[in-house]
Order: structure tokens, then C-alpha cells, then sequence
């Protein structure tokens, strides 16, 4: 019964890499959803994905920040040219069909930028 | 903009005795509170939610009391053990507006146990 399972745990690039973050929703789950956290605060939506649809990116940056959710396989979150303030934890949530449904979390994967 | 916020930064209980962690929120169009507890590393664990037509939720040694009046969310946890350590973060959604459909979360409450 796999919770939802994210990776890397840890990523390390240099500045003006890509940062690629997996994402694999917990089985049934058709809802995924991307937050960013910085060192002692709350997490911050970015982008909320079904199945091959971008629901919802309000609050994605507009420029070298990405994400899908393809029919096969994880959810991807995908950032170009990295910059230190691209460091954070990202975590990856998943729910259920229905609005009342809780989201939840995988443990994150930590990039740091160097 | 509005958001959710927390109270205290850190609250500290001796070991047994019930916590009470308040959160208050800005947005009166928010209908679906969750709490989260998040340990050191990992991501946030779900608690307990409650929906904006009740009042109160129980959960196992978790109660959730909700004062839509006051704008105002608790998470009480009874006989607090030593695994209650970490950082509990309220977080809400909007249902009824539009913009963002994730949950909007507030910075967090330490609560840190003393033997």
C-alpha cells in the first residue's frame, strides 16, 4: 500500500542546469499536485495536474519552470537553468476524485543549488 | 493577500498533557481546513480535515474545533506522547473562488514535548 513516492530524495545541480522531479501518485489517486517549501515555512501551491491536463499552474513561475502528468507513468516537475533561489524542498501531493478529498504528501525531494 | 497564519511559532507541553495548536485564517470563502504534521525530512502527514458546515471533528486522540465566526481553527491532541513532536501546519481551500486549487498553508507551529 505505497504512499506517494517521490525522487530523487536529494538533487544536486549548478546553476544554468535542469532539475528533473519525479512524482508517482498513490495507487487510485488521479489528482497530483505540486507545492515548493522554503527552510521554516509553509508550503506554497505551484501547479495541480490530472491525467495529461494541466488543471491549475497559478502558482508556477511563467518562465523555466514546468510540469505534466502523463497517461504512463510519474508526474513530472521540471525546471530549466536552475538558479540559487531554486533551492527548496519540492514536495509532490496526490488525492482522490471529489473536493473534500485530503492530499497527500510524498517526502519531498530536496534540490540544492550550487 | 489573504492567507493562513498561525498563532505561536513554537509550543512546548510536558509530556501527558493535551496541546491545543491555533491557527487563523483570512479568507472567509474557505470551506476545507486540513491539518498536517510534518517531522523532520518528511512531508506533511494528514491529521485530520474538517468541511465548513461542522463545527467539530474527532479523530483518534485528535480533535479539530472550527469557529467560522472568528475565523479561527484548533487542533487539540490528547496525552501528548513524545511521537507528537514536529511542525503541525494548518492549511484551507477555497472551493467556492477561483485562482488557486491547491491548499493554501500557514507557516507552522513547533510543538515540542518535555518529559
Amino acid at each position: 500500500n505505497a504512499g506517494v513516492m517521490q525522487n530523487p530524495r536529494h538533487l544536486v545541480r549548478r546553476r544554468g542546469q535542469e532539475a528533473r522531479l519525479r512524482c508517482s501518485p498513490m495507487k487510485g489517486h488521479s489528482h497530483v499536485y505540486w507545492y515548493r517549501q522554503l527552510p521554516e515555512e509553509g508550503l506554497k501551491f505551484m501547479v495541480y495536474l490530472q491525467k495529461e491536463n494541466i488543471i491549475d499552474e497559478s502558482g508556477m513561475p511563467k518562465e523555466r519552470f514546468s510540469a505534466e502528468f502523463p497517461k504512463e507513468g510519474p508526474s513530472i516537475l521540471r525546471i530549466q537553468q536552475v538558479v540559487r533561489g531554486d533551492s527548496a524542498a519540492y514536495f509532490c501531493a496526490s488525492s482522490p476524485q471529489g473536493w473534500d478529498q485530503p492530499q497527500h504528501f510524498g517526502d519531498g525531494t530536496r534540490l540544492s543549488i550550487l | 493577500g489573504e492567507s493562513v497564519g498561525l498563532h505561536l511559532p513554537t509550543l512546548s507541553v510536558q509530556e501527558g498533557d493535551n496541546s491545543i495548536i491555533n491557527c487563523a485564517y483570512s479568507n472567509s470563502a474557505s470551506d476545507y481546513f486540513i491539518w498536517y504534521k510534518q517531522e523532520s525530512g518528511k512531508g506533511p502527514q494528514f491529521i485530520i480535515d474538517i468541511r465548513s458546515n461542522m463545527d467539530k471533528r474527532q479523530g483518534q486522540r485528535v480533535t479539530v474545533l472550527l469557529n467560522k465566526t472568528v475565523k479561527h481553527l484548533s487542533l487539540q491532541i490528547a496525552a501528548t506522547q513524545p511521537g507528537d513532536s514536529a511542525v503541525y501546519f494548518c492549511a484551507e481551500r477555497d472551493l467556492e473562488g477561483g485562482g488557486a486549487d491547491g491548499l493554501t498553508f500557514g507557516k507552522g507551529t513547533h510543538l515540542i514535548i518535555q518529559p
